[in-house]
């Protein structure tokens, strides 16, 4: 069973502080780790992507990426409430049925409320 | 580019009717995934086109569920009979060449079937 696991949340934090979100899955051979954004009632937006081990900065966002531990997470530095979203992690799995093809996975996501 | 599109962006449906939605893919991209979104169950992808052709459809829930795609501009999602358990929002995305890259995603069409 290919999965994509995320805590629900919701995460809480004060305006200005680090969010850290987790995420991790279970197909050792994925390559492609991808963040989205989704805000209520919207579709899901890219934010952060990464493919090697280590850390990817973009601005207040950071995403690091552990293959080892099969895990990734996305750090917000300086947290607004506009960041108060649902953030989804997303992993492109390798599926036989496919043709080998991989296949983008997705965690249920992780609620996060940056409050005042 | 007006991005992906999809319509209806909302259908109220009676149990058993049949339900069509529609996506029309950005213009140049080849690949065309659709899922549907609960809060039980996640973003989960129904099926995904390659040039037009189905490349992985096990995800469709069961027989009720079918995807076309006649040409690389428009992609169908059809259920019948539908049920109350079919409620969910249903998004469409494409993305450029084969290759797993940022997935653009449509607005979605949230079904509620009573």
């Amino acid at each position: 069973q290919k999965e994509v696991e995320q805590n629900s949340g919701p995460l809480s934090v004060p305006e200005g502080a680090i969010a850290s979100l987790n995420c991790t899955y279970s197909d050792r051979g994925s390559q492609s780790f991808f963040w989205y954004r989704q805000y209520s009632g919207k579709s899901p937006e890219l934010i952060m992507f990464i493919y090697s081990n280590g850390d990817k900065e973009d601005g207040r966002f950071t995403a690091q990426l552990n293959k080892a531990s099969q895990y990734v997470s996305l750090l917000i530095r300086d947290s607004q409430p506009s960041d108060s979203a649902t953030y989804l992690c997303a992993v492109n799995m390798r599926y036989e049925g496919s043709g080998g093809s991989y296949i983008p996975t997705f965690g249920r996501g992780t609620s996060l409320i940056v409050h005042p | 580019d007006a991005g992906v599109i999809q319509s209806p962006r909302h259908e109220v449906t009676e149990m058993g009717q049949e339900v069509t939605l529609r996506c029309k893919p950005i213009s140049g991209h080849n690949s065309l995934f659709w899922y549907r979104q609960t809060m039980m169950r996640g973003l989960e992808l129904l099926i995904y086109f390659n040039n037009n052709v189905p490349i992985d459809d096990s995800g469709m829930p069961e027989d009720r569920f079918s995807a076309k795609m006649p040409n690389a501009s428009f992609s169908t999602l059809k259920i019948q009979p539908s049920e109350p358990r079919d409620s969910a929002v249903y998004f469409c995305a494409s993305i450029p060449g084969q290759s797993y890259n940022e997935q653009f995603f449509g607005p979605g069409t949230r079904l509620t079937v009573l």
